[in-house]
């Protein structure tokens, strides 16, 4: 059965912290994602990244990194929490263009 | 910009009807189209994919139409059953682009 997994269900973090989410997938796959959702907003590309150490901005970039070491694992960073980060995170893993994108079961971020 | 409009008002119908749930885009010539499903508190699931050349896809008891001159996607649950209930997101892609843009999602319940 294909996987996704991220590191946590739920988090909650201070304003100014640095927060690292990560997510790791085992089906090989050469794309991954990272979203937020938020009600009424949809999901809501972050970055993506196309290959080992390569890396693309989203839609909604600022205030977020990531990194690629390894071709299953995609972290996100956010640099300085700030309260409007409070969201869903969902990362997505897939193989080709038009294939089936698999998602994780998301990280309920909380910023005070 | 590109936009893509799903009814944000739940549909609620009764068991054993048919539900049929809406997708329009505007300013995007997509060349598919994904419905995922999500369930609250967690990640979307795959559910069907339909290509800009097909007009009609099937799966059990999920069906999927695709028209590009309307710019519309129906996806309709036949025999719909309370375990059904969930939030449906349509998502739009482009012909080599790995970007999938969503719909904020129509929340659909089903009663018994």
């Amino acid at each position: 059965d294909v996987k996704v997994t991220q590191s946590s269900r739920y988090l909650v973090k201070r304003t100014g912290e640095k927060v690292f989410l990560e997510c790791v997938q085992d089906m090989d796959h050469e794309n991954m994602f990272w979203y937020r959702q938020d009600p009424g907003l949809g999901l809501r590309l972050i970055y993506f990244s196309y290959d080992v150490k390569m890396k693309e901005k989203g839609d909604i970039p600022e205030g977020y990194s990531v990194s690629r070491e390894k071709k299953e694992r995609f972290s996100l960073i956010l640099e300085s929490a700030s309260t409007n980060q409070t969201s869903m995170y969902l990362c997505a893993s897939r193989q080709g263009a038009q294939e089936t994108q698999y998602f994780g079961p998301g990280t309920r971020l909380l910023v005070l | 910009s590109q936009k893509i409009e799903q009814n944000s008002e739940a549909l609620n119908i009764q068991e054993g009807k048919t539900a049929t749930l809406t997708c329009n885009y505007t300013n995007y010539s997509p060349a598919y189209l994904q419905w995922y499903r999500q369930d609250p508190g967690r990640g979307p699931v795959f559910l069907l994919l339909i290509r800009e050349n097909e007009k009609e896809k099937r799966k059990e008891r999920l069906k999927v139409t695709f028209d590009t001159t309307l710019k519309q996607s129906l996806f309709h649950i036949t025999a719909s059953q309370p375990a059904d209930s969930a939030t449906y997101l349509c998502a739009l892609g482009g012909d080599s682009s790995y970007k999938l843009i969503f719909g904020s999602g129509t929340r659909l319940l089903v009663r018994p």
